[in-house]
């Protein structure tokens, strides 16, 4: 069956270091995969997209990757700060899932001044 | 713009009550969801719509049902609440083919 596995325990790091969270996934072919930040009590909010034939996209502090190979995402928090402290979810979206956008069930981060 | 808005934000129901979670988006989306949320779970898709009048079923469809009779509203129903439906639920919603997804405040339901 289809699979989304995100790193289950939290991640603590220290301020300025760099973050990575990981998405696996498993019996799919995804067309693109996003990444998406949530504060409690609210709703997922998105960052970025990554399509299939990209290998890497940055926006500011943040960097993902995406290896189809793999059937891996990695998501970089550079010089991270306790404001990014959040969970971070990762979905993916395929041709042929007819409009569904499937979501890992998130990492927890928190980052330490 | 107000986005994705939900209505209500709190319910308390118990068990055998029905109730109506109304989603609306001002984005002219044509893809609406509506997902719950409990600890440790993730979001789980419960039913979806590709379009107006159209609606699919998620991972987690038994016990609700939908309808998108305008393009811009998406309306849950539970026919007879049940403690396992206690959760928080997000409406979201996007264009195709690739649109970041939109979500709503959510809604916190405790069923006793």
């Amino acid at each position: 069956s289809q699979k989304i596995e995100q790193n289950s325990e939290a991640l603590n790091i220290q301020e300025g270091k760099t973050a990575t969270l990981t998405c696996n996934y498993t019996n799919y072919s995804p067309a693109y995969l996003q990444w998406y930040r949530q504060d409690p009590g609210r709703g997922p909010v998105f960052l970025l997209l990554i399509r299939e034939n990209e290998k890497e996209k940055r926006k500011e502090r943040l960097k993902v990757t995406f290896d189809t190979t793999l059937k891996q995402s990695l998501f970089h928090i550079t010089a991270s700060q306790p404001a990014d402290s959040a969970t971070y979810l990762c979905a993916l979206d395929s041709y042929n899932q007819g409009g569904k956008l499937i979501f890992g069930q998130g990492t927890e981060l928190s980052v330490k001044p | 713009n107000a986005g994705v808005t939900q209505t209500p934000k709190f319910r308390v129901l118990k068990t055998g009550q029905s109730m109506t979670l109304l989603c609306a988006q001002d984005m002219n989306h044509e893809y609406m969801y509506w997902y719950r949320q409990d600890p440790g779970m993730g979001l789980r898709l419960i039913h979806y719509s590709v379009g107006e009048g159209t609606t699919a079923k998620g991972e987690v469809p038994d016990g609700y049902n939908v309808s998108r009779l305008k393009k811009q509203n998406f309306l849950l129903g539970l026919e007879s609440a049940a403690p396992s439906q206690t959760s928080v639920y997000f409406c979201a919603s996007r264009n195709p083919p690739a649109g970041e997804q939109f979500f709503g405040p959510g809604t916190r339901l405790t069923v006793l």
